[in-house]
């Protein structure tokens, strides 16, 4: 099936550093790419995404680069803070028998934020 | 409030039992998901409902069965549970014609002894 590759699987920064999680993905139909935070025993919760009409988003502290020709998109997480340690999930969306998306994750990345 | 919701939390049982988990969304979504979260964190799809019709349905053993009664329910049973569908089932709906956008409810944590 379709695959999202997503790393590192664990990252560790110093707080106030920065932080970048990489995804590639297969399908070059794929128009969709959520970014999600898990804090432990929660949901994930979406904190950031692209569309494929974009290169490039930020919002809060959180930058998204979309490079659709080589089928990357990456997190980056500028002046980290202990609060920002989490599981932290890549999708991207696969177009299914034309009619709707559903959303290939990534393994996920710890990232851990030293104070 | 307009959210996800999921019941129960948590679930403990014994191999061979049948279980089933709840999901309603208040959020006027059209489209409702469930997912499976293993030990690994690892979320992989398992079932997609559009307005009560199937439309995803990944390659999951067959005890699993997806039951929508409306569009803002979707629940999931399992019949005769094995150790290794322990893991947390998560539900998500979505906006179909306007947005890209899942929302995950609290998911349900199985245990299977």
């Amino acid at each position: 099936g379709e695959q999202v590759e997503q790393l590192p699987s664990i990252l560790r920064v110093q707080e106030g550093s920065s932080a970048s999680i990489n995804c590639t993905y297969e399908n070059s139909a794929s128009n969709y790419f959520p970014w999600y935070k898990q804090e432990p025993g929660e949901n994930p919760k979406l904190i950031i995404d692209i569309r494929s009409n974009m290169e490039r988003k930020q919002t809060q502290g959180l930058i998204v680069l979309l490079d659709k020709k080589a089928k990357r998109f990456s997190l980056h997480i500028t002046d980290t803070q202990p609060g920002d340690s989490a599981m932290y999930f890549c999708a991207a969306s696969d177009p299914y028998g034309g009619s709707g998306n559903k959303l290939i994750f990534g393994i996920g990345t710890l990232l851990s934020v030293k104070p | 409030e307009t959210a996800v919701f999921q019941t129960p939390n948590y679930h403990v049982t014994q191999v061979g039992n049948e279980v089933s988990f709840n999901c309603k969304q208040t959020l006027g979504h059209d489209t409702m998901y469930w997912y499976k979260q293993d030990s690994k964190k690892l979320l992989k799809i398992m079932f997609s409902y559009n307005n009560k019709q199937l439309i995803v349905n990944e390659t999951v053993p067959r005890r699993f069965s997806p039951q929508s009664s409306d569009k803002a329910h979707l629940n999931l049973r399992i019949k005769s549970v094995e150790p290794e569908d322990s893991a947390v089932y998560l539900c998500a709906s979505r906006d179909w014609g306007n947005q890209d956008t899942q929302y995950f409810g609290p998911g349900t944590r199985l245990l299977v002894l």
